[in-house]
């Protein structure tokens, strides 16, 4: 069955050290999607790529990268880890546009991120 | 003020009432709607999907679009234990944003027996 799977599951790091969150996905999708999940704000998007070599801004960017050179991955790099950003990282795909269900997104299992 | 606002609760129930869940929004684009439910631990998974105003009827669950109000709903009838969880409403406005979808808080469910 195709899925969606992220690594590590849980992961404690430094302030200032760099961490990169992995995504994999195995429904071909061409959309992939960073979230990040606390609190009283919901899901906030961060980072999101509609295909190969194609990446774009969400709306809490600052301070993560992303870079997409196959249409399985999506790996999130935090650049130098922040206590702000101590949160639970989902990841998520879709297809590419050829009806309503487009707008679906299959979410992985979270990633668990604690900066001390 | 979000886009897209959701009472956060936490709600309980107990086991086998009608639940109502709801969210406004502002951004008058958005046309799609749909409705995820997320177990402790786990990621979201889609429950419903609706297109534009209306209603949408699928087992125990209906959703509610009123689009001139900027309003959803979600009825959970004769809930059950099972059904606690958070819920998470999104929208889209298609068109060029066709992939990002904007989040509401989340509701948090229990239902007890």
């Amino acid at each position: 069955d195709a899925e969606i799977t992220q690594s590590p599951r849980h992961k404690i790091t430094e302030t200032g050290r760099q961490v990169t969150l992995a995504c994999h996905q195995t429904w071909n999708h061409n959309n992939m999607f960073w979230y990040r999940q606390d609190l009283g704000h919901g899901l906030r998007l961060i980072h999101y790529s509609y295909g190969v070599q194609d990446t774009n801004k969400g709306e809490v960017s600052d301070g993560y990268s992303v870079s997409r050179s196959n249409t399985e991955d999506l790996p999130l790099t935090l650049e130098s880890a922040a206590s702000s950003q101590t949160s639970v990282y989902f990841c998520a795909s879709s297809e590419s546009p050829t009806g309503l269900r487009t707008y679906e997104q299959y979410f992985g299992p979270g990633t668990r991120l604690t900066v001390t | 003020q979000k886009e897209v606002e959701q009472d956060p609760g936490p709600l309980s129930v107990p086991e086998g009432a009608i639940v109502s869940l709801n969210c406004t929004y502002s951004n008058s684009a958005f046309q799609y709607f749909m409705w995820y439910r997320q177990y402790s631990r786990k990621g979201p998974e889609l429950l419903m999907y609706t297109y534009s105003s209306g209603n949408k009827e699928d087992g125990r669950f209906t959703a509610q679009v009123d689009k001139s109000s900027k309003y959803i709903s979600l009825f959970i009838r004769d809930s059950q234990p099972s059904d606690s969880a958070t819920y998470l409403c999104a929208m889209n406005a298609g068109g060029t944003s066709y992939g990002k979808l904007t989040f509401g808080q989340g509701t948090i469910l229990t239902v007890h027996p």
